[in-house]
């Protein structure tokens, strides 16, 4: 079956820090690559996503980076502020003539000492 | 606008029993999905509709789950005969539609499940 890894599964960082969370996928027809940001008792939401023939993408203190060799992508969360403790997944979709299918990743809770 | 509405917010049921779960996608998206987040865990994928039509219901877990869209708004996901493992929270998302796999899809908040 195929799967979306994430690491790390839970995450402390101190405000101001930097927070990193990786994913690897497996399949290589994925072409497109989200991050959800997810705060208890609400549904995910769309944070920062990528397309594989980008190396990197940056929105505001939201970075992610891609390295299709390797087959993993990262978000890097700058300047990590209190507001930022939520649980983030990594995603992997695609869309072809066999249809729509996306994986998510287990998650990560990430908590930002104040 | 509105954004994606789910009811009932919370569903405590006896295994055995049947369940309807429904979803409201936001007006104007074409594209609906079902998701299935057990406690702790990541999201698993069940299926999707573009319009009214599901073109692939493998991700479904069991014969027991069936989903359904009419008049490409509202959704329901049936599951019947419900077992203790069904608990969960079951998330529905809207986008404009499915021909491609970036387009921005919006979540609801989710019906918690659970089965006694």
């Amino acid at each position: 079956q195929q799967q979306v890894k994430q690491s790390p599964q839970s995450l402390i960082v101190q405000k101001g820090g930097i927070s990193i969370i990786n994913c690897a996928y497996e399949n290589t027809a994925f072409d497109y690559f989200p991050w959800y940001q997810q705060f208890p008792g609400k549904g995910p939401a769309l944070l920062i996503a990528i397309r594989p023939d980008v190396s990197e993408k940056k929105e505001g203190r939201f970075t992610i980076s891609f390295n299709k060799s390797a087959k993993q992508f990262s978000l890097h969360i700058m300047d990590s502020q209190p507001g930022d403790s939520a649980t983030y997944f990594c995603a992997a979709s695609i869309y072809s003539t066999g249809g729509f299918k996306t994986i998510f990743g287990a998650g990560t809770r990430l908590f930002v000492k104040a | 606008g509105a954004g994606v509405s789910q009811s009932p917010s919370n569903k405590v049921t006896e295994k055995g029993k049947d369940v309807e779960l429904r979803c409201d996608p936001i007006s104007g998206h074409t594209a609906l999905y079902w998701y299935r987040q057990s406690l702790g865990q990541g999201l698993e994928f069940l299926i999707y509709f573009q319009g009214n039509s599901a073109p692939d219901k493998s991700g479904l877990p069991s014969d027991r789950f069936s989903a359904e869209r009419t008049g490409g708004s509202v959704s329901t996901l049936t599951i019947q005969r419900t077992q203790q493992e069904d608990s969960a929270v079951y998330l529905c998302a809207s986008s404009l539609e499915v021909w491609t796999s970036a387009d921005t899809q919006y979540f609801g908040p989710g019906t918690r499940l659970t089965v006694l």
